[in-house]
């Protein structure tokens, strides 16, 4: 089993639409999460860090973590084309060093 | 968010040439540094990391010999493919983070082909 789940897409929607992504993870040590945002021939963009079980919104983006369900979601309203790209979940423990990284979900939001 | 740039963005090199790889974070103190390689339509393959004064850690299956990690100050870390092959032709990522956060980020990568 991987130790972050994320379902790769692609996913398209309409413009407008509320996007929903979400990874899961084997390890109930993680204890922090972030969202990337990864453009073609771009590196990754952090988006969103939190740390804690609930919701954490910033803008149209909201990140929800469920400690208790090892699940966390990236949530993305009034979706814009801008938005098109791939979302990557990184996952790390406090103390080690290294993130572990989902597959990346890609998405396309259709004017 | 905090600035890391790569350079160069691409390269195209020969078949048993090296190439350097500069990572540099701009505006904190980068005390670890991770290099990634990102094939097309596939996720981040983390490739080593290092801390700064320190020998990398590779990954599994990685070449230490092959990919040579420099992370001789806290705002710079190279990466040097040596004699490169065609195979090595890939998107490589820096990413970067201080002491004081978990959070890392990332350069805006380097394409590399070699032909």
């Amino acid at each position: 089993q991987k130790e972050v789940e994320q379902d790769p897409g692609p996913l398209s929607v309409p413009e407008g639409a509320i996007v929903s992504l979400n990874c899961t993870y084997s390890n109930s040590a993680f204890q922090y999460f972030m969202w990337y945002r990864q453009y073609s021939r771009k590196g990754p963009e952090l988006l969103m860090y939190t740390y804690s079980s609930g919701n954490k919104e910033d803008g149209r983006f909201t990140a929800q973590v469920d400690k208790s369900s090892k699940y966390i979601s990236l949530f993305i309203r009034d979706s814009q084309p801008s938005d098109s790209a791939t979302y990557l979940c990184a996952i790390g423990i406090q103390g080690a060093q290294k993130l572990v990284f989902g597959q990346g979900t890609r998405l396309t939001i259709n004017p | 968010g905090a600035v890391v740039s790569q350079h160069p963005s691409w390269v195209i090199c020969k078949s048993g040439t090296s190439v350097k790889i500069e990572c540099r974070s701009l505006d904190f103190q980068a005390t670890t540094m991770f290099w990634y390689r990102q094939f097309p339509k596939q996720s981040l393959m983390l490739m080593a990391t290092s801390n700064e004064g320190s020998k990398a850690t590779y990954e599994q299956g990685v070449e230490k010999d092959k990919f040579l990690i420099n992370h001789a100050s806290l705002t710079l870390s190279t990466l040097t493919v040596t004699s490169a092959h065609p195979e090595d032709s890939s998107f490589y990522i820096c990413s970067a983070r201080g002491d004081d956060s978990p959070k890392g980020y990332f350069g805006p990568g380097t394409r590399l082909t070699v032909t």
